[in-house]
């Protein structure tokens, strides 16, 4: 059961244009998701989160829109460079639990800018 | 402070052999998580440790196991490995907060 999905495996965009990411979960007790970025050979780096009292969160470049009612999320990147281009992975914590490290992820969206 | 430490970087083991992989966390941090990731399946939570106890568990067989030591340092063990293990190991740590990991550079395992 994927309750996390990413339908999109690739994305390509413009050098300066926006870029948006989608992601869809299925789990209403999801209140909490992040973001992250992993380039070839490294481990996924935090980007940015959201919890589910907000439907909107700003960091430099980078906003993710939360859609409770739909159960979507995506995240906006503007405007785009070329060292954005990895692999972007969103996630949920697990949902009612105490747990601090599991984290149910997307199957993730190549993203490539061109410049 | 360093970073998540994971050794060793790349390993090449035959069907049937066991595995044994290392994970420094972040100074401070309690919690690691084990983590697999595959082509296919994406990344796949395998287990999570706080102060030496296991916590949570992913959908794992029993080949796969993990502990954590007293100074938060962790191992996890795969043992009778199959030709589908072949994947990147990764481990994380954290702080109490969330879901917020730091994630090391991952072991990368090969099964022939």
């Amino acid at each position: 059961d994927q309750q996390v999905k990413q339908n999109s495996p690739s994305l390509s965009v413009q050098e300066g244009r926006i870029s948006i990411l989608n992601c869809d979960y299925t789990n209403s007790m999801f209140d909490y998701f992040l973001w992250y970025k992993k380039y070839p050979a490294e481990g996924p780096t935090f980007l940015i989160s959201i919890s589910s009292i907000k439907d909107k969160n700003e960091d430099g470049r980078f906003t993710v829109f939360l859609n409770k009612s739909a159960k979507h999320l995506s995240l906006h990147i503007v405007p785009s460079q070329p060292g954005d281009s990895a692999v972007y992975f969103c996630a949920a914590p697990n949902a009612g639990g105490t747990s601090y490290g599991k984290l149910t992820f997307g199957q993730g969206t190549i993203l490539t800018v061109h410049p | 402070k360093a970073g998540v430490t994971q050794t060793p970087r790349y390993l090449i083991k035959t069907r049937g052999q066991q595995v044994t992989l290392s994970c420094s966390p972040i100074s401070g941090h309690r919690s690691v998580s084990w983590y697999q990731q595959t082509p296919g399946q994406g990344l796949q939570f395998l287990f999570e440790y706080f102060s030496e106890t296991q916590r949570n568990k992913g959908n794992f067989p029993g080949r796969f196991s993990g502990r954590q030591f007293s100074n938060s340092r962790s191992e996890m063990n795969v043992s009778t490995l199959e030709l589908g293990d072949s994947a990147l190991y990764l481990c994380a740590s954290s702080e109490i907060i969330q879901g917020k990991l730091f994630f090391g550079s991952g072991t990368q395992l090969s099964v022939l």
